[in-house]
């Protein structure tokens, strides 16, 4: 089974600031990872996913997040917020190839403030 | 290209009522997955269909069902509602190769009990 711990429910930044949310995970198998962003009375955007290869990975609004399996991590930066980046951020996992068809396990979520 | 379009985004029903909430994928994408987001349990997986099987499921009471048609798009529908059942709902539509488990969300329909 797998599982994600979000550390800190919530996050706030001064704009210009480093941006960093923190996501824990557990899988018995190699697991992919995701970042998602939600706007007040919004679905979810995808920000970012990991499968394989460098572990390293980029994604849209300049957020970028490594994933390091010693540490079973996957966080999430921004070298620097704007006000547009507040929102309510989800890391998710998922077995890589396996049979969890559209079962994604989130975490409970971050809510990002950021203060002009 | 057009994102996953869900109907209604809000509605009130009352205890007991039953409700169907719609949702069209993504062009192409024939895997179809449905979530309850709430406050105090935040995002919950109730079912995914592909090909209009109902490939996985959460644990969710059986007042929660599913089906999905031969043009992908799927419903769901909750019957006896009970004040709990107050959530965003969402659907998010994936191509079928599950290499990568990517979901695209669509914008929710918020439901209200009273």
């Amino acid at each position: 089974a797998q599982s994600v711990t979000q550390l800190g429910s919530h996050v706030s930044v001064s704009e210009g600031a480093l941006v960093l949310l923190r996501c824990n995970y557990s899988s018995s198998v190699p697991p992919y990872l995701f970042w998602y962003v939600q706007y007040p009375n919004q679905g979810l955007q995808l920000l970012l996913k990991y499968t394989t290869g460098a572990t390293l990975v980029k994604g849209i609004n300049g957020f970028e997040a490594e994933f390091k399996k010693s540490e079973t991590s996957f966080h999430l930066t921004k070298p620097s917020a704007h006000m547009s980046d507040a929102a309510e951020y989800f890391c998710a996992v998922i077995r890589a190839g396996g049979t969890s068809y559209g079962k994604l396990t989130f975490g409970q979520g971050t809510i990002l403030t950021v203060h002009p | 290209k057009a994102g996953v379009t869900q109907t209604p985004r809000y509605l009130i029903k009352t205890r007991g009522q039953q409700v169907t909430l719609s949702c069209s994928p993504i062009s192409g994408h024939r895997s179809v997955s449905w979530y309850q987001q709430t406050p105090g349990q935040g995002l919950q997986f109730l079912f995914e269909y592909f090909s209009e099987t109902q490939r996985n499921k959460g644990n969710f009471p059986g007042r929660f069902s599913g089906r999905q048609f031969s043009n992908s798009r799927s419903e769901m529908n909750v019957s006896t509602l009970e004040l709990g059942d107050s959530a965003l709902y969402l659907c998010a539509s994936s191509l079928p190769d599950r290499s990568t488990g990517e979901l695209f969300f669509g914008e929710g329909s918020r439901l209200t009990v009273l």
